[in-house]
């Protein structure tokens, strides 16, 4: 069985940085893409991040170009967003998912990261 | 950068009513879209992929359609466990999310 479980949210203030990890199970994580997508309370859906299978090429979109860096180990079966200078508008719950390769079919439960002073 | 314009953003429907759901993308996607359902408090749930492949698992009332940069989502015969929200990606250049649609009950 997938899966994807994310750790590492938590409140944090504005300008201050914080770093999620997803530990990936029941299937061969280093054959797979992997995402971050975040969701603000009441919005939709926003992608963050990607990673190829080995973490030579990573994509971003312009909110968070600059800010955030995804990275992962495949000898841990863990994918990482580190997050910096962040801010009110990044709070949201963040889930890591699964590409196969480049839609999501599994996502983790989210985490929640609340940016506030 | 693609965007995503979806419609409508809140939808009503009764038992057993067929609903469909829109995605118009800026530029032609060649196919590479999906539609995920996320009920509430829940991570989203692939159900379509490649506009019109249905995923695994997912009951065959749910289908896509569509070509270009127009793409259509629709559920024939609603039940209650289909009051969620849906979301249309595109990944054919990057990823961009739809805004959502809200089914409710009538």
């Amino acid at each position: 069985e997938v899966q994807l479980v994310e750790t590492g949210g938590g409140l944090v203030q504005p300008g201050r940085s914080l770093k999620l990890s997803c530990v990936a199970s029941g299937f061969t994580f280093s054959s797979y893409w992997m995402y971050w997508i975040r969701q603000a309370p009441g919005k939709g859906l926003e992608w963050v991040s990607s990673i190829n299978t080995d973490g030579g090429s990573t994509y971003y979109p312009d909110s968070v170009k600059g800010r955030f860096t995804i990275s992962r180990d495949n000898a841990e079966n863990t994918v990482y967003l580190q997050m910096n200078s962040l801010r009110s508008e990044d709070t949201a719950t963040y889930y890591c998912a699964r590409g196969k390769p480049y839609y999501f079919d599994y996502w983790g439960q989210g985490v929640m990261v609340t940016v506030s002073s | 950068d693609i965007q995503m314009t979806q419609s409508p953003a809140s939808l009503s429907a009764s038992l057993g009513e067929t609903v469909s759901i829109e995605c118009l993308a800026s530029e032609g996607i060649s196919n590479d879209l999906a539609w995920y359902q996320q009920k509430s408090g829940k991570s989203p749930q692939l159900l379509i992929y490649a506009a019109s492949r249905l995923q695994d698992g997912v009951p065959s009332r749910f289908s896509g359609s569509g070509s270009g940069r127009d793409y259509s989502f629709s559920i024939s015969n609603v039940e209650s466990e289909d009051i969620a929200s849906y979301y249309c990606l595109q990944y054919d250049n990057l990823w961009t999310f739809g805004g959502g649609t809200k089914l409710e009950l009538k």
